[in-house]
């Protein structure tokens, strides 16, 4: 297990087209986070499951996000109607809940730079 | 609300000199903070926790409750603390302890 994985690490579209990225924890970890970071500004939290059940989304998740975990390993996060506003990167996070002996480290994967045209 | 600022987007030092980057927080309870680093074309991977008190990379951060702050200093930079630091908070309970992000600090360390 080499860490956390995203695919693809790049994507380009065009304004109105759905785009789908996957993320892979490590895997025995159970929590699972995503994150958007658009230039010049930290990463925002979306999303975070724990095990397959989605426990809270943020305000900045609108209706044409949607993500899923649906056996507990790896997760999609889907956009419809891209939009111009959505061009950033995608980062997903993964952690063992409750803490691990290394304490509520949150271990990131290299993200998915996505760019609507 | 759950909030972190770190005032300064860019820091350039010399090679030696001593470093320090601000971070202020706005948190209603416990708060975890973090200090998270990018160096580049590389994941954004964890520095350093105040719970653990360590030091890092020369790297050491004191949680100030009464000034909400996590400085992040280190006594004399190198050049390969070139990167990008952002500090982080999460909630320190039993919640969702999703990280709150600061706009990050560019740091250069010229020769």
């Amino acid at each position: 297990d080499t860490g956390v994985s995203q695919d693809p690490r790049h994507k380009i579209t065009k304004r109105g087209q759905n785009v789908t990225f996957r993320c892979d924890p490590i895997s025995e970890h159970n929590r699972l986070y995503w994150y958007r970071q658009t230039l010049g500004q930290g990463p925002e939290f979306l999303t975070y499951f724990q095990n397959e059940a989605q426990l809270e989304k943020s305000r900045l998740l609108s209706d044409r996000f949607s993500a899923e975990r649906p056996k507990g390993s790896f997760s999609t996060l889907e956009i419809q109607r891209t939009e111009q506003g959505d061009s950033a990167m995608y980062l997903c996070a993964s952690t063992l809940f409750p803490r691990s002996r290394v304490g509520n480290e949150q271990f990131f994967g290299p993200g998915t730079r996505l760019t609507v045209l | 609300a759950q909030r972190v600022t770190q005032p300064e987007k860019l820091l350039s030092v010399f090679k030696g000199a001593p470093v320090e980057l601000k971070c202020n927080y706005s948190y209603s309870g416990s708060p975890e903070l973090f200090w998270y680093v990018q160096y580049s074309r590389q994941r954004l991977q964890l520095l350093l926790r105040h719970i653990s008190r360590e030091s890092i990379k020369g790297f050491t951060a004191d949680l100030n409750k009464g000034e909400t702050s996590f400085h992040l200093k280190k006594p004399f930079a190198q050049e390969e603390d070139s990167a990008m630091y952002y500090c982080a908070l999460s909630d320190g309970g039993q919640g969702a302890q999703k990280l709150v992000f600061g706009q990050g600090t560019r740091l250069t360390i010229n020769p």
